[in-house]
């Protein structure tokens, strides 16, 4: 069964700690993407990585960070210093970075309390 | 300015009726646009995909067009069902570069 997964679905965080969001892919792409969406707003990009071991800011970057040392993992960390992380995190992948269609995870949605 | 404006922002629609949604982008130079259906609590799913020279294309209920002159697409959803209900992004991307536009999207409630 192909697909990207995301976990954990659903996500509570204290005020001041640090939480990683868990993306993996088995559909072989090279590119991967992070994503933040709020309600009533459009998708905004955090990090993105066209090939292991690369990854490059997005728009929104700060307060974020991530890794790529496995093709088909790609976790981002919400750091303390993301003033307002409470959001729902979308994982994406491409088969090459300049493949349009993206693939879509199912979504975290994290808390911070 | 956000680079791809979709209107209405929602709408409540009876089962079985038709309904069009509108998104009207600045980016340059277009590549293709993209219609995405998403459900509550989902990631987005690819319905179509409209190129430079296409006007129009179907994927069941659902038919895109594209106006490239006047860079102006729409979504039309015919003969609703419940499973409709969703919220549809329109996404757009330039020529030589993989940076994406997002449109806010067009949240969709079907009602019996």
């Amino acid at each position: 069964d192909g697909g990207i997964t995301q976990s954990p679905k659903y996500l509570f965080r204290k005020e001041g700690q640090n939480v990683t969001l868990s993306c993996e892919q088995n559909l072989n792409h090279d590119a991967m993407y992070w994503y933040r969406q709020d309600p009533g707003q459009g998708l905004r990009l955090i990090y993105y990585s066209q090939i292991v071991n690369d990854f490059q800011k997005g728009d929104i970057a700060e307060g974020y960070s991530v890794s790529r040392e496995k093709k088909e993992s790609f976790p981002l960390t919400v750091t303390s210093a993301q003033k307002n992380p409470t959001a729902f995190y979308l994982c994406a992948s491409t088969p090459d970075f300049l493949h349009r269609e993206q693939f879509f995870g199912p979504g975290t949605r994290l808390t911070v309390l | 300015k956000n680079q791809v404006e979709q209107s209405p922002q929602s709408l409540i629609i009876l089962e079985g009726k038709n309904c069009t949604l509108q998104c009207n982008y600045t980016v340059s130079p277009f590549s293709n646009l993209r219609w995405y259906k998403q459900d509550t609590g989902r990631g987005p799913v690819s319905l179509t995909i409209m190129t430079f020279s296409e006007n129009t294309k179907s994927n069941g209920r659902y038919t895109a067009t594209l106006d490239a002159d006047t860079k102006q697409s729409s979504l039309h959803i015919t003969a609703s069902q419940l499973s409709d209900s969703a919220s549809y992004i329109c996404v757009v991307s330039a020529r030589g570069n993989n940076r994406l536009a997002f449109g806010k999207g067009n949240q969709v409630v079907v009602i019996p």
